[in-house]
């Protein structure tokens, strides 16, 4: 089992949809949740974290954190064409030293 | 004023041969970490560094070896290249283990 699952996509929504997107993670007792987007030929750039169970809000973006089903949500609401691109999730297991990031879901903004 | 940096930004070169791809941070973090993201965006981990001292070393060939010559530099050796090694490797900083990571531009590496 992958330590950070996520539905790779593409995920197609139109402009001023909301986009979500989902990660779930194995390690029970990560305690902390990262969001980076990621544009083609770019490097990972953080947009969330979060470390407590529910919502944390930043703008457009909502981070949503179930701990008890173990998945990291994220919200945009009001997409835009620039929110085009592709969005990773790191987890930070305990005792493991490192991030853990999941594949990534490939979005596109429709116009 | 770039926090992380990492040079060259593209490096084509043949099988068989040795580069370097250096990465500096001027965030004054104590971790240092190089990822390799293969053609379908997967990011791993290769190495971490904290204060220049190797943390973690992921089930990478022997032919990659990094060197941290102090807390603000972490250099990645690869020697004798193969066309598998062609990725993106991306040099990354953060305060401490649990905190969010900061990426360099990347160095698209191509075995040719």
């Amino acid at each position: 089992q992958k330590e950070v699952e996520q539905n790779s996509g593409p995920l197609s929504v139109p402009e001023g949809a909301i986009a979500s997107l989902n990660c779930t993670y194995s390690d029970r007792g990560s305690q902390s949740f990262f969001w980076y987007r990621q544009y083609s030929g770019k490097s990972p750039e953080l947009i969330m974290f979060i470390y407590s169970n529910g919502d944390k809000e930043d703008g457009r973006f909502t981070a949503q954190l179930n701990k008890a089903s173990q998945y990291v949500s994220l919200l945009i609401r009001d997409s835009q064409p620039s929110d085009s691109a592709t969005y990773l999730c790191a987890v930070n297991p305990p005792d493991r030293n490192q991030f853990y990031f999941g594949t990534g879901t490939s979005l596109t903004v429709i116009p | 004023d770039t926090a992380v940096s990492q040079t060259p930004k593209y490096l084509v070169t043949q099988m068989g041969n040795d580069k370097s791809i250096k990465c500096e941070q001027n965030l004054g973090h104590d971790t240092m970490y190089w990822y390799k993201q293969d053609s379908k965006k997967f990011l791993k981990i290769m190495f971490s560094y904290n204060n220049k001292e190797l943390i973690i070393n992921e089930t990478v060939p022997n032919r990659f070896s990094p060197k941290s010559p102090d807390k603000a530099h972490l250099n990645l050796h690869i020697n004798s290249l193969e066309l598998g090694d062609s990725a993106v490797y991306f040099c990354a900083s953060s305060q401490g283990r649990a905190a969010p990571v900061n990426f360099g531009q990347g160095t698209r590496l191509t075995v040719v």
